[in-house]
Order: C-alpha cells, then structure tokens, then sequence
C-alpha cells in the first residue's frame, strides 16, 4: 500500500531565503507526482507535475526533482516570498488515477 | 485560465438528512474526482468518474455515496444519510485525460459541517 510522508512538518524561513521541502514515497510504481499548494480554506493549487520518466521541472523560482528509484522528491524555492506562506502538498498517482497524498509542509516566510 | 467551480462553499446538515455536493470541471475535462480532507488530516481520494461510470472507488465511498453527472456540465456527490464523522472539506478535481502527464485541478472545496 502507497504511503507518502512529507518532512519538515512545519517551517519559518526569512524572506529570501532558498528551502527544500521533501517527499518521500513507499512504492516507487507511480506514474507521475505533482506538487500542490494550499492556502488556509482554499482548494489545492497544482504546482508542478513530474511523470516518472523525468528527473525534474521547473516554474519559475520553484524546481521539483523526483528519483524514483529512492522514493523522493524535492520542491526547491528559491528567494523565498512572504506570499510563499501557504501548506504543500505532494501527490503520487499509480496505475488506478488516483492520488495519495501527503501530509503536507506548513510554510511560512516571514517579511 | 479555465478552473473547476464547487457550490456551495459551506453546508450545514443535520445528520441523517442528505446532502448533494455540486461541481462544474474545466469544459473539456474528461476525467473527474472526488477527494475529502477532515479537518487536520491527509486529503483522501473518495472516487473517480470517466465515461459516464465510476473507475474507481476508495473503501470509504460506501452505499451511503454516489456520484452523478446529470448533464454536459455538472459532476454531483451525493451522500445519503449523513454521518458526524462526514464532516469534511470536499473537493472536485478534474483532468483533460488520464495518467500519466495530465495534472488534475482542483476546486475551492465545499467544506461539509454535520451536526
């Protein structure tokens, strides 16, 4: 069974600072990951979508590299913003369309 | 850029009663998604929907839920006799295709209070 955990849980950074925030799953079978965003009462924003054949992808000052093999992935965020400050999530789709998520990482930039 | 619309955004339901969850996904999505989130917890897939019948089905879409697509537009969640542990956020996704490179985009959320 399909299990993603994300770590650190929660994190505060200074603006302007680059972070990587890490996902880690059990059963290295996925079609693709995606990363999302949500903000406080809101919907899942998507961010970027790795398919299991890619290393990496970029958007912007975000970059999502994915090693299969291992499990993981990591969402980079360079010259971190205030209006960064939000929950992320990964997802892992299998064979089925469904995704499993992850608990997510509490983000706050702070000005 | 097209999104997915979720009405209402609230709902407030004795329990028992049933309540129909109501989502618009992007015009040329073909595949379409339930999820729900419990307050603090990992969102969870409840459902996929594709040609007019479901896909797939997580264990926690019983007999008490169904899902609708009534006409061209619309993609209904419908739970029967609602429950206190039903209380959640709701979400609607939907994607122009199936795995493995088209993203799924997500709804606002209905968020679900069952009293």
């Amino acid at each position: 069974k399909q299990e993603v955990t994300q770590i650190p849980a929660a994190l505060s950074v200074p603006e302007g600072e680059n972070l990587v925030l890490n996902c880690s799953f059990t059963d290295s079978a996925i079609y693709n990951l995606q990363w999302f965003r949500q903000d406080p009462g809101k919907g899942l924003t998507s961010l970027l979508l790795i398919q299991s054949s890619q290393r990496e992808q970029t958007s912007g000052r975000l970059n999502a590299s994915l090693d299969k093999s291992s499990g993981r992935s990591t969402l980079y965020i360079a010259a971190s913003q205030p209006g960064d400050s939000a929950t992320y999530l990964c997802a892992v789709e299998g064979a089925t369309n469904k995704l499993i998520f992850g608990t997510g990482t509490l983000l706050a930039v702070q000005p | 850029e097209p999104e997915v619309t979720q009405t209402p955004s609230h709902q407030v339901t004795q329990m028992g009663q049933e309540v129909i969850l109501r989502c618009v996904p992007i015009s040329n999505h073909l595949y379409f998604y339930w999820y729900r989130q419990i307050l603090g917890q990992k969102v969870e897939f409840l459902v996929s929907f594709y040609n007019n019948e479901i896909s797939e089905k997580s264990e926690i879409f019983d007999d008490q839920f169904s899902v609708e697509r009534p006409d061209g537009s619309n993609f209904t969640l419908k739970i029967r006799s609602t429950k206190l542990e039903d209380s959640a956020m709701y979400f609607c996704a939907s994607s122009e295709q199936g795995s493995p490179n088209q993203p799924q985009h997500f709804g606002d959320g209905t968020r679900l209070s069952i009293l």
